[in-house]
């Protein structure tokens, strides 16, 4: 099954853009929707948005004035950047494939941390 | 959107079964059966145990059972073990396109 690998700064300044890449590797990742998703430590599961292979993308409402997603299918990866973030996106950060109508997500990388922080 | 409601934490002794419930409304749980959950050990990603309500990936033991009554879903674990003890995330599709996770529950084995 596909294999997914998060990579990117492991630490940003507060109110720079949080960048993070998700390599994909035995699946294509076009066809497929693909998720960002991340997990502030010792709390629950926050849902960013996920991206179509075409470029169609979701965001979360809270998120949303702050996220671009997108995708690279020559490279068979897909992209998060947040804007403007602060202490409280400090936060492991996964990717993960998602199906239609987000019926489930599976399978998940192993998730990066992000630490904002001066 | 509010995260979806799922309590905090359930406990059992090994050999019992729990219930996790995870409560939303007729705008997700209750509209669609597109209810997922997912088993979390310690600084490990999340692993889909049900989806679609009540399907079961491959290799998933059949311990796991989900079910669904209106705008609450529920994850039981039959057989309870040491190593299923972990935190559990429900997770729905929305009317509005975007998907929810509950809260998450801390299952503990006594």
């Amino acid at each position: 099954q596909a294999q997914l690998r998060e990579s990117g700064p492991g630490l940003v300044k507060p109110s720079e853009t949080l960048s993070l890449t998700c390599t994909v590797s035995n699946d294509s990742i076009s066809g497929f929707y693909w998720s960002w998703i991340r997990q502030p430590a010792g709390r629950g599961l926050e849902w960013i948005g996920r991206i179509y292979s075409s470029g169609i993308a979701n965001y979360s409402p809270s998120l949303k004035s702050r996220v671009t997603m997108s995708v690279d299918t020559s490279k068979n990866q897909f992209s998060l950047k947040l804007s403007a973030v602060t202490a409280a996106d400090t936060a492991v950060y996964y990717c993960a494939k998602d199906r239609d109508y987000m019926r489930w997500v599976d399978p998940w990388g192993q998730g990066t941390l992000v630490t904002v922080s001066s | 959107q509010s995260a979806l409601t799922q309590p905090a934490s359930v406990s059992g002794s090994p050999g019992q079964s729990i219930t996790i419930s995870c409560t939303g409304t007729s705008s997700d749980v209750g509209g669609y059966n597109f209810v997922s959950w997912y088993q979390q050990h310690p600084g490990k990603p999340p692993k889909l145990i049900i989806y679609d309500v009540h399907y079961r990936p491959s290799g998933v033991s059949n311990r796991f059972s989900g079910s669904k009554s209106g705008n609450t879903a529920s994850l039981t674990i039959s057989g309870l073990q040491a190593e299923d003890e972990a935190d559990y995330y429900c997770s729905s599709h929305t009317s509005r396109s975007i998907r929810l996770f509950g809260g998450g529950t801390r299952v503990t084995v006594l």
